[in-house]
């Protein structure tokens, strides 16, 4: 079946370090990818999106590539600041008719001063 | 564009009595929401598909009759959580697409229940 598998957290980075949360995925096809942010007793946003392979998402200074060949989403950047302290969700999503996102147990970043 | 809002954020009701909680696309119309509970350091469950004006599609294991959706408009999904229980104290999110980007969700803020 199709699954997401992301690194388990928490991650705890200094401010300014570089971040890279894994994120691989099990997919038949050609799933959307996606990286959703959380932020303490809030919903999720959409951080990035790509659909398609070798596609980057962005935003942020957050960017995550899509490697069909290696089936990863991993997330980057490049200096982090404390207001990046969230959890961090990798999902995939077929769109169409299914339209379901199935999304990785989430990883809890903390970045400190 | 594409904001999601949900009313209440947070309620506390006592064991046996009913809460609605409504989700809202403000921006845009949506012709399909999604509601899913989130327990404390946990991913999300999708717990049912709702699509405007007709019957939402559960996921196995989700009692439809405790939990009643309506998405009777195109801005407007309800979740009633019926007869609530301890047990069903969780946060629930709803998410909504929009008709120009039918593989991405919008989220809402999230409804913190809290049943005694």
């Amino acid at each position: 079946g199709n699954s997401v598998t992301q690194m388990e957290g928490p991650v705890t980075l200094s401010e300014e370090a570089f971040l890279t949360i894994n994120c691989t995925y099990t997919a038949t096809g050609y799933p959307s990818l996606f990286w959703y942010v959380q932020y303490p007793g809030e919903g999720l946003q959409l951080l990035l999106k790509a659909t398609k392979a070798d596609d980057k998402g962005s935003n942020k200074g957050f960017e995550a590539t899509y490697r069909k060949e290696t089936t990863s989403f991993h997330l980057e950047k490049g200096s982090v600041q404390v207001s990046d302290s969230a959890v961090y969700f990798c999902a995939l999503n077929y769109g169409g008719a299914t339209n379901k996102l199935i999304f990785g147990t989430g990883t809890l970043l903390a970045v400190q001063p | 564009g594409a904001v999601v809002s949900q009313h209440p954020s947070w309620v506390i009701c006592k064991s046996g009595t009913s809460v609605k909680i409504e989700c809202r696309s403000l921006d845009f119309q949506a012709t399909t929401m999604f509601w899913y509970r989130q327990f404390p350091k946990q991913s999300l469950m999708l717990m049912a598909t709702s699509n405007e004006g007709s019957k939402a599609t559960y996921e196995q294991g989700v009692e439809k009759d405790k939990f009643l959706i309506n998405h009777a408009s195109l801005t407007l999904s309800t979740l009633t959580v019926t007869s609530a229980h301890p047990e069903d104290s969780s946060f629930y999110i709803c998410s909504a697409l929009t008709s120009s980007s039918t593989d991405t969700q919008y989220f809402g803020p999230g409804t913190r229940l809290t049943v005694l």
